[in-house]
């Protein structure tokens, strides 16, 4: 069956460092994954998704960028975070584009 | 383009009463429709989706759903609640012709009293 990781669960960072979170997916090949964002009390934001390794769609122009450098594994990273980057990032991935979406744990980002 | 509309921000209801969570869509083309579950701290999980076929679709938990094509609804029922069913939940939908863009509502928040 099909798993899908992300980590770190929880991360506090200071304004201006950098980020980097990472999603591995197991049991499926060339999987569509996805980066969302969900502020507090408020719906799904998708920022990137990818068709394939070193495919990157970006939905959302701001200081995040996204990396596939593996089949099923999908960075989400930034050079100096802002503290409107606080929220809770999930992880996905789908069989197609338009077919149901598996999501990750999350990882709950607070910046101070 | 699409969009989604979820009626109601948060859906206060008694233990084992009916709940009706309702969504709209618009769209230029035919959608694949679905509705996740969220609970607290957690990723989304799928509750059911329609791809084609019967209009009333049956998910986990005791769901379901009612796809109205003429009223472009996708409203989200369960005949008695219970506690355990408090969390926020997202109607999305995804065109099936014409390339990607899954689209998410805004969510409501079920939170089931005892």
């Amino acid at each position: 069956s099909q798993t899908i990781h992300q980590w770190p669960a929880t991360l506090v960072q200071p304004v201006g460092s950098p980020l980097s979170l990472e999603c591995t997916v197991e049991g499926t090949s060339n999987p569509n994954l996805y980066w969302y964002r969900q502020a507090a009390g408020r719906g799904l934001q998708l920022l990137f998704y990818s068709v394939g390794i070193g495919q990157i769609s970006s939905e959302v122009p701001q200081n995040l960028s996204a990396s596939r450098p593996q089949d099923r594994q999908f960075i989400l990273s930034s050079k100096k975070l802002l503290l409107s980057d606080s929220g809770f990032y999930l992880c996905a991935w789908s069989p197609g584009l338009a077919e149901t979406q598996y999501f990750g744990p999350g990882t709950r980002l607070l910046v101070l | 383009a699409q969009s989604v509309t979820q009626l109601d921000s948060q859906v206060p209801v008694f233990e084992e009463a009916p709940v009706e969570l309702r969504c709209n869509y618009s769209s230029s083309v035919s959608v694949y429709l679905f509705w996740y579950v969220q609970y607290p701290n957690q990723g989304l999980q799928l509750l059911l989706k329609y791809l084609s076929g019967s209009t009333l679709v049956k998910g986990i938990n005791g769901f379901e759903a009612e796809f109205n094509k003429s009223q472009t609804s996708f409203h989200l029922r369960k005949p008695s609640v219970h506690i355990s069913d408090t969390a926020e939940y997202f109607c999305a939908v995804s065109p099936f012709t014409g390339g990607f863009k899954t689209i998410f509502g805004a969510g409501t928040r079920l939170f089931v009293k005892a």
